[in-house]
């Protein structure tokens, strides 16, 4: 079935750092990939999507891109700040078909030390 | 301002007990969302809804029920709370008239099942 995995499950970076997170989708009729953050004790929020007809997107210290041959999309955070430890998730999904259902990645824990 | 709420924040029921988990959306979506979160498994679909009345299965579907009477509301049921139901329980809404669109989030209800 469909499937996303996202690596690492844990980044540990210094302040000031680039972080980037991995995703791979299963599902080649994916055509939407949104990024969602998750602060500690608060509800996933979206923070950056991209569609399948963009190889990538920026914004400000934020960037996405997608390689649609080889099926992985990944998160980029450049100069990371301590404000940027959360959990992130990758989703994938697709439309029309699947109900616009999002298919979650199991997250990246990110601290950033400053 | 968007909103998805959730009936309760934190709730602790016995073994075998009937639970309900309700879920509200202010946005006229058609598609609600029922996962629950757990560490290191990241966000596992139980039950999502399509339209009133209507409700398929996710990933892990077993233990659970769902019921949307009405648009703006999804309910969760636990038929029989057994103490592997103690999780972070999270709602979400989406558009499914538009092909890219953001996932709203509820702020959770954390279940201890003792």
């Amino acid at each position: 079935g469909e499937n996303v995995e996202q690596h690492p499950s844990t980044l540990s970076v210094q302040e000031g750092d680039s972080a980037v997170i991995k995703c791979t989708y299963s599902d080649s009729a994916s055509n939407y990939f949104p990024w969602y953050k998750q602060e500690l004790g608060k509800r996933p929020q979206l923070i950056i999507d991209i569609r399948s007809n963009v190889g990538e997107k920026k914004d400000q210290r934020i960037a996405v891109t997608l390689n649609k041959t080889a099926k992985h999309f990944s998160l980029h955070i450049t100069e990371t700040q301590p404000e940027d430890s959360a959990v992130y998730f990758c989703a994938a999904s697709s439309w029309p078909g699947g109900y616009n259902k999002l298919i979650f990645g199991a997250g990246t824990r990110l601290a950033v030390h400053p | 301002d968007v909103k998805v709420t959730q009936s309760s924040r934190y709730l602790v029921k016995r073994t075998g007990e009937k639970v309900f988990l309700e879920c509200v959306q202010d946005m006229d979506h058609e598609n609600m969302f029922w996962y629950r979160q757990d560490p290191g498994l990241g966000l596992r679909l139980i039950y999502f809804s399509y339209d009133v009345k209507m409700k398929e299965k996710g990933d892990i579907p077993e233990g659970y029920s769902v019921s949307r009477e009405k648009k703006e509301r999804f309910s969760l049921i636990l038929e029989s709370a057994s103490t592997n139901q103690t999780s972070m329980y999270l709602c979400a809404s989406r558009s499914a008239r538009l092909i890219f669109n953001e996932q709203f989030f509820g702020p959770g209800t954390r279940l201890t099942v003792l």
